[in-house]
Formats: C-alpha cells, structure tokens, sequence
C-alpha cells in the first residue's frame, strides 16, 4: 500500500524567504504525485502534478517540485513567499489515473511571518 | 479550471438521524467520484470510490452500510450518513473526475458535520 509522510507539521518562514516543504512516498511502482494547499473555507487546490517526463515540475503561484526516484521525494519549492501563502498544504500520491483515490500526507501548516 | 460544489456546507444534526450531502460536478461530467474524510488536523483518508451507475467501492474499515454512497448522474453524487453519532463528526470532501488526460481530481469545498 501506498503512503506519503510529511515530516514538517508547522513551518514558519518570513515573507520574502524561500520555502521548501518536505514529501516522502512509499510506492512500488512509478507514482502520481501532488502538491494542494487547502485554505480555510475553500476546497482543496492542485498546485501541481507530476506523472512522468521532466522531474522539475512547474506549477501555479509560482511553486514548483522536485521528482527524485532515488529518495521516495517530492519536494516542493517556492523562491519567495507572500503572506497569502498561509495555508496547508498536502502531498498525495495516487496509483495511476483518475479511477483510483488518492492517500494523502498529513500536511503541513505553512506560516508567514511579516 | 472545473468546479465541484458541496451542499450542505455545515450540517448540525440530532444523533441517531441521517444526513444527506450532496456533490456535483458543474461544468463537466464525473466519470468517477471519491469521498474523503478529514479530522481536524488531520489528513484526508479516502473513505470509497463511485463511478456513475455503479455499486461504489468502499476502503477497508469504511462501514458501507453507515456512509451510503448514490452516484446516479455524471454530475452528482451523494453520500448518505445512517444513524449519526458524534463520533462521526468530522469534514468530508469530495472530489470528482472526468477522464481527461491523466484524470485529475477536482475537490469541492467539503461539508462540516456535526452530530449532538
């Protein structure tokens, strides 16, 4: 069985400083993976996927992520942070497809500090 | 990008009655819905699966009798808690997908529920 661990519960940065938040997967095979951030009263979000190809993965609001087989990680990366990025933000890892359901980490509540 | 909504958005009910909550799928049509459940902060755990017309799947220690699961339309689905206890209590959320490449999953907003 599949399963993503998010080592960071909370993390706070200061707006303006780079971010990176830390994913793990245990899979056995080539994953789907995923990066939400779910805001308080709003449903989840895809910041961005990664199925296959390049490893450097782009996605929305400026934050991209890292595909790396050799350390079950997907890292995802932001240059610098605004104060809007305040949220949770959730890793998941799905078998292939829209068919099958996703496991997700347990989050990590993003702080920004003015 | 597509739009999945949730009604109610917070639901209070009396333990022992059953609450429906609705999902649909605006601008697209679901070939394929889940349902998640989320305490508080806490992670989302995948309770089953719905393809249209189809019995859903549900996970292992999910109770199928307890979370009744309809998916009757491309664009609706509805999850059914029988009998409500407090320990039920918690955010579910759906999300829907509609066989585009890759088959990504749209997630609504979630209900909150709350059983006294």
């Amino acid at each position: 069985a599949q399963s993503v661990t998010q080592p960071d519960i909370h993390i706070t940065v200061s707006e303006g400083a780079s971010l990176e938040l830390r994913c793990n997967y245990s899979y056995g095979a080539t994953p789907y993976l995923f990066w939400y951030v779910q805001s308080p009263g709003q449903g989840l979000q895809l910041l961005l996927k990664y199925f296959s190809g390049d490893t450097l993965v782009q996605g929305i609001k400026g934050f991209e992520a890292e595909f790396k087989r050799s350390q079950s990680s997907f890292n995802l990366r932001k240059p610098s942070v605004h104060w809007s990025d305040a949220a949770e933000y959730f890793c998941a890892v799905g078998k292939g497809g829209g068919a099958d359901g996703l496991t997700f980490g347990k989050g990590t509540h993003l702080i920004i500090q003015p | 990008g597509a739009v999945v909504s949730q009604h109610p958005s917070r639901v209070i009910c009396k333990s022992g009655t059953s609450v429906k909550i609705e999902c649909r799928s605006l601008d697209f049509q679901a070939t394929t819905m889940f349902w998640y459940r989320q305490f508080p902060k806490q992670s989302l755990m995948l309770m089953a699966t719905s393809n249209e017309g189809s019995k859903a799947t549900y996970e292992q220690g999910v109770e199928k009798d307890k979370f009744l699961i309809n998916h009757a339309s491309l664009t609706l689905s509805t999850l059914t808690v029988t009998s409500a206890h407090p320990e039920d209590s918690s955010f579910y959320i759906c999300s829907a997908s509609g066989g585009q490449p890759y088959n990504e999953q749209f997630f609504g907003p979630g209900t909150r529920l709350t059983v006294l």
